[in-house]
């Protein structure tokens, strides 16, 4: 049971508009820490997506957008490309286990 | 650009330490977190731990107690010791930078595989 909630899986057709959301509670991101998201394509390492909630490294779509409200967060991924088809993980930092870093369970997305 | 290469043994025998080591190149480890997450076959993500260019380490509660991240900067590496290891420590273990203490994971290694079997 991961400290943070994804959906196990998404869908979308090419040039869609699809959103993950992430949810935690009060001793993570409704404790103000940032989330931030990882996509990791089949096979690879995780690559850093977003940033401080809503900041996308240099290099990173601007199709990809993150928010975060509450305890929530959401990644949303517009204009959708095959190759967006991944495994997405939001990653905020928890005060109960004495700061640790924690993720989400991960989303697949499928672009059909 | 830095980059982050894992080493280790691939097969660990149960109750024995795992030991893997980190190769930073293209930077200096004098500065940053440097961390260690990993992921079992068919899961997602958990934090293992990190050090900091002090010496400074914090590890995930859960496996804190078998768990210890050093750091060698005269040869740029830092590295992860995990002890008395059972099959539920096989994954791929990945090590991994962040700027400051609340940082997203910037740079990562492609990841090494580990087993635990007899």
């Amino acid at each position: 049971q991961s400290v943070l909630t994804q959906p196990p899986s998404v869908s979308g057709a090419p040039g869609q508009r699809v959103t993950i959301s992430c949810t935690g509670s009060s001793s993570n991101t409704g404790a103000g820490y940032d989330v931030f998201w990882y996509q990791q394509l089949p096979g690879t390492a995780p690559k850093l997506l977003i940033y401080g909630n809503s900041n996308r490294p240099s290099g990173v779509p601007d199709r990809f957008s993150g928010s975060k409200s509450g305890t929530s967060a959401s990644l949303a991924i517009s204009g959708l490309q095959a190759e967006d088809e991944a495994d997405y993980y939001c990653q905020s930092y928890d005060s109960s286990l004495s700061g640790s870093r924690v993720f989400g369970g991960g989303t697949k997305l499928t672009v059909l | 650009q830095v980059q982050l290469q894992e080493s280790g043994p691939g097969l660990v025998k149960p109750s024995e330490t795992l030991s893997l080591t980190c190769t930073v190149s293209g930077g200096s480890i004098s500065t940053y977190y440097w961390n260690w997450i990993r992921q079992s076959p068919g899961k997602g993500l958990e934090w293992i731990g990190y050090i900091y260019y002090s010496g400074s380490t914090n590890y995930n509660p859960s496996l804190k107690s078998r768990v210890t991240i050093l750091l060698d900067t005269s040869k740029n590496q830092f590295s992860l010791k995990l002890s008395s290891v059972t099959a539920a420590d096989t994954a791929v273990y990945y090590c991994a930078r962040c700027a400051y203490t609340y940082a997203g994971l910037d740079v990562w290694g492609k990841g090494a595989t580990i087993t635990v079997s007899s």
